[in-house]
């Protein structure tokens, strides 16, 4: 149980374009979904935290113009990169907190981006 | 906000070896502090939490320990095997539902 998919799992994209990554929770529902970005030999850095049907709330420094969020469901939440450039390159994971589970947090396999 | 501290950053034992890393934290309001395994490539998967409430927690080979007068946690991997070769990362959560703050990582090496 308690399975987090993401895709695509790899993309590579032109600069200026946008990209869509998707978070499903498999086998729960998630009433909260956490976006995260992670720099080669980093640590997670969160970028916004997603609500089912509100607006998500981004962390300081996170452009919410450029990232756009997405949470239409209790077992989907998409990221769309916006007007890609090369430093937007990275590997993004979203994770999902288990409905009446309040701590448990389940991450995706994350998505590797790069942006020529 | 809540600073977490990792150590060590890099580890390498031999196989069948003990490991133990060590986190800090700064929040004496967290509550939750969770483990994850995150291989080469892949996100991370929770291998043992612990709660304030509790001092220790085992599994397997696997245990935490929490000691929150001291604002510490510990992981401890006993019996290493080649196959725990990765990056392992604490979190700490200050309350219910809240996110979480990850420590630095650490990449474990075990040599057979």
């Amino acid at each position: 149980g308690a399975v987090v998919s993401q895709h695509p799992s790899r993309v590579i994209c032109k600069s200026g374009t946008s990209v869509k990554i998707e978070c499903r929770s498999l086998d729960f529902q998630a009433t909260t979904m956490f976006w995260y970005r992670q720099f080669p030999k980093q640590s997670l850095m969160l970028m916004a935290t997603s609500n089912e049907g509100s607006k998500a709330t981004y962390e300081q420094g996170v452009e919410k113009d450029k990232f756009l969020i997405n949470h239409a469901s209790l077992t989907l939440s998409t990221l769309t990169v916006t007007s890609a450039h090369p430093e937007d390159s990275s590997f993004y994971i979203c994770s999902a907190r288990v409905r009446d589970r309040a701590h448990e947090q389940y991450f995706g396999p994350g998505t590797r981006l790069t942006v020529t | 906000g809540e600073n977490v501290e990792q150590h060590p950053s890099t580890l390498s034992v031999q196989e069948g070896d003990s490991a133990v890393i060590k986190c800090t934290y700064s929040d004496s309001a967290s509550n939750y502090f969770p483990w994850y395994k995150q291989e080469l490539g892949k996100g991370p998967q929770l291998i043992i939490d612990i709660r304030s409430n509790v001092g220790e927690k085992k599994d397997q080979r696997i245990a935490v320990t929490l000691n929150k007068t001291a604002k510490h946690f510990s992981l401890h991997i006993t019996e290493t095997q080649p196959e725990d070769s990765a990056v392992y990362f604490c979190a700490v959560s200050p309350r219910a539902g809240n996110m979480l703050t990850f420590g630095g990582g650490t990449r474990l090496m075990v040599k057979p």
